[in-house]
């Protein structure tokens, strides 16, 4: 089965510092992993994906994340962080084989940016 | 830039009432699927949908959960009876082909009282 973990349920960082935001995944096959941000009140937002290629990816704001297929991995970093980061985070894994094309998402974990 | 859209944003409901969301996803998407979100915390899969059927379904999407796309551009998430712990953000998303990331829409605030 298809399965995210996201181990820290907030991240404090000050304004300035890079910060990283974990994210395990589990599933059969290749998966296909993604990032999305929330805020208040508001529906998700796409901030990057890994499909295939490089391991490492840039999405938007910034952010770039880092596959990882040895540890199951896919953390999302940022160089600086700012205050507007200050949000919650969703990793989600896709699968590639039959049945396992649904979009699983992690518990979320919220940034919080301390200027 | 184009994006989709959910209707209403909070519906009110009292326990054993149908209730549908609405949603209007992005023009050229093909793939559709609708979440659940209680208190702000994880973003639960209910359905995914695509060339006119589910394609794929969890276990909280019973038989009191039905999906449609009656038009060309609606995709609607019915709930025959609910229950309290139907209380939830729902969220409607949808895909392009050969992309693989989804579109959003704002979410409707279901309160079952």
């Amino acid at each position: 089965a298809q399965s995210v973990a996201q181990p820290e349920d907030q991240v404090n960082v000050a304004e300035g510092n890079p910060l990283t935001v974990k994210c395990t995944y589990s599933v059969s096959g290749n998966p296909y992993l993604f990032w999305y941000v929330q805020y208040p009140n508001r529906g998700l937002q796409f901030l990057l994906k890994y499909i295939t290629g490089d391991n490492l990816v840039k999405g938007s704001y910034g952010f770039e994340a880092e596959f990882n297929k040895s540890q199951t991995s896919f953390h999302l970093k940022k160089p600086s962080a700012l205050v507007s980061d200050s949000a919650l985070y969703f990793c989600a894994v896709r699968g590639t084989t039959s049945g396992t094309y649904k979009y699983i998402f992690g518990t979320g974990t919220r940034l919080k940016v301390l200027a | 830039e184009p994006e989709v859209t959910q209707t209403p944003s909070h519906q009110v409901t009292q326990m054993g009432q149908e209730v549908i969301l609405r949603c209007v996803p992005i023009s050229n998407h093909l793939y559709f699927y609708w979440y659940r979100q209680i208190l702000g915390q994880k973003v639960e899969f209910l359905v995914s949908f695509y060339n006119n059927e589910i394609s794929e379904k969890s276990e909280i999407f019973d038989d009191q959960f039905s999906v449609e796309r009656p038009d060309g551009s609606n995709f609607t998430l019915k709930i025959r009876s609910t229950k309290l712990e139907d209380s939830a953000m729902y969220f409607c998303a949808s895909t392009w082909t050969g992309t693989y990331e989804q579109y959003f829409g704002p979410g409707t605030r279901l309160t079952v009282t």
